[in-house]
């Protein structure tokens, strides 16, 4: 998850399914972690966030798990839509470094 | 609310020119990062300044590249001389500590060294 990978991992799903994207993570003293969306051409947009004394965390839609032992993070994004499209990246610590990112292509 | 304010969206110089880009955080936003972003990674981290300080410049190639941000708003990101390495979407974000370290990006720069 903090570090940069040579090309993205790709997911593709099916409209209407559950999407379930993945990262990992290095540094266990990381106590604060953000999923970020970008669409083509924009800046990456915030999804949702979760702090380390957390093992879940609901949003619309989407929902944050976090595994402190495997130091694993996963972003459940239910009924995927095509508005949905984007790369999803991780980042975590306290300077904000990101994770090599998941491009999701949801099909019609 | 005005997002973050970067220019220019897109430029193209040669090899061993110089450019520079410009950021205006979000009004209030004490923290700013500037990111490089090469097609199909994720964000680097290239700066972090609070306020006018800068908190962390360890992947800064410093021997070419520096920033500023001297009165504490907005904020200049140099490259001199360009390298063809260095085509990329340049980031600029901004965060208050009162949202808990969510960042606030701009649309990006888009530079191509040719």
């Amino acid at each position: 998850g903090e570090s940069v990978g040579l090309h993205l991992p790709t997911l593709s799903v099916q409209e209407g399914d559950n999407s379930i994207i993945n990262c990992a993570y290095s540094n266990s003293a990381s106590d604060y972690f953000i999923w970020y969306k970008q669409e083509s051409g924009k800046g990456p947009q915030f999804i949702i966030d979760i702090r380390s004394n957390m093992d879940k965390r609901q949003g619309q839609r989407v929902t944050v798990l976090l595994n402190k032992t495997v130091k694993h993070l996963s972003l459940q994004i239910a009924a995927t839509q095509p508005g949905d499209s984007a790369v999803y990246f991780c980042a975590g610590g306290g300077d904000m470094r990101f994770g090599a990112g998941t491009r999701l292509t949801v099909k019609p | 609310e005005a997002g973050v304010a970067q220019s220019p969206r897109y430029k193209i110089i040669e090899k061993r020119q110089s450019v520079a880009f410009w950021c205006n955080p979000i009004s209030g936003h004490a923290t700013l990062y500037w990111y490089q972003q090469i097609l199909g990674q994720g964000p680097k981290l290239l700066i972090q300044f609070q306020n006018n300080g800068v908190v962390d410049d360890s992947q800064l190639p410093k021997d070419r590249f520096s920033a500023e941000r001297l009165k504490g708003v907005d904020s200049t990101l140099k490259i001199q001389p360009a390298k063809l390495e260095d085509s990329a979407v340049y980031l600029c974000a901004s965060s208050s500590p009162g949202l808990a370290g969510e960042l606030f990006f701009g649309e990006g720069s888009r530079l191509t060294v040719l």
